[in-house]
């Protein structure tokens, strides 16, 4: 079955560090996402990618990174810029932009910096 | 501004009920809407969704319909079910790669 495979489901994250959360599919989608879901809060756009080896950012960039070297992949860095990575972040994908059929999403990585 | 605007939470009802939970947007152009759910510990699901005024997008005995006169998309179901127990997210497409979420409305269901 095509899908969204988020990995790892949890994540701890010491001061300083960088940490990589990986986000893969198998839907031949063109366009992915991350987002970021703090308690009781919506969703927030952190980066999107339209296609291959180009990727813009969203909402609250700052503190990490991506990249998309292939279709099915599209990790997400967060860096020790950002100040308060503990959060629950979820990726997804989109055929076209997404205005047809909506977005599939992942189950998520839980980031904790102890 | 261009925002989704959900009903609060939490929603308790009894195994049964009926459920609303109210879902307005600022209307920019003609977004597509769609209602997500969400389980304890895991990604959105989409549940539901409509792409033009009028339409009724329909899951899982829940329902939708775009209303553009109102500017809303309301989440109805009939008869609520312990499984129902969820937080569900109201979403609009705004054009180019960007959707707009709510901020969620937890419901729970009582036996």
């Amino acid at each position: 079955d095509g899908g969204i495979t988020q990995s790892p489901k949890y994540l701890f994250r010491k001061e300083g560090q960088n940490v990589t959360l990986s986000c893969e599919q198998n839907l031949n989608h063109d366009a992915m996402y991350w987002y970021r879901q703090d308690p009781g809060q919506g969703l927030r756009l952190i980066y999107y990618s339209q296609i291959v080896n180009d990727f813009q950012k969203g909402d609250i960039a700052e503190g990490y990174s991506v990249s998309r070297e292939k279709k099915e992949s599209f990790p997400l860095t967060v860096t020790s810029a950002q100040k308060n990575p503990t959060a629950f972040y979820l990726c997804a994908s989109s055929t076209g932009q997404g205005e047809a059929y909506g977005y599939t999403f992942g189950s998520g990585t839980r980031l904790t910096v102890v | 501004g261009n925002s989704v605007t959900q009903m609060e939470g939490p929603v308790t009802l009894s195994e049964e009920a009926f459920l609303t939970i109210n879902c307005t947007y600022t209307a920019t152009g003609y977004p597509s809407l769609f209602w997500y759910v969400q389980y304890p510990g895991e990604g959105l699901q989409l549940l539901l969704k409509a792409t033009k005024a009028d339409d009724k997008g329909s899951n899982k005995g829940f329902e939708a319909t775009y209303r553009k006169e109102t500017t809303s998309f309301h989440l109805e179901k009939g008869s609520v079910q312990v499984s129902d127990s969820a937080v569900y997210f109201c979403a609009k497409h705004t054009g180019g790669f960007k959707t707009i979420f709510g901020a969620g409305t937890r419901l729970f269901v009582k036996a």
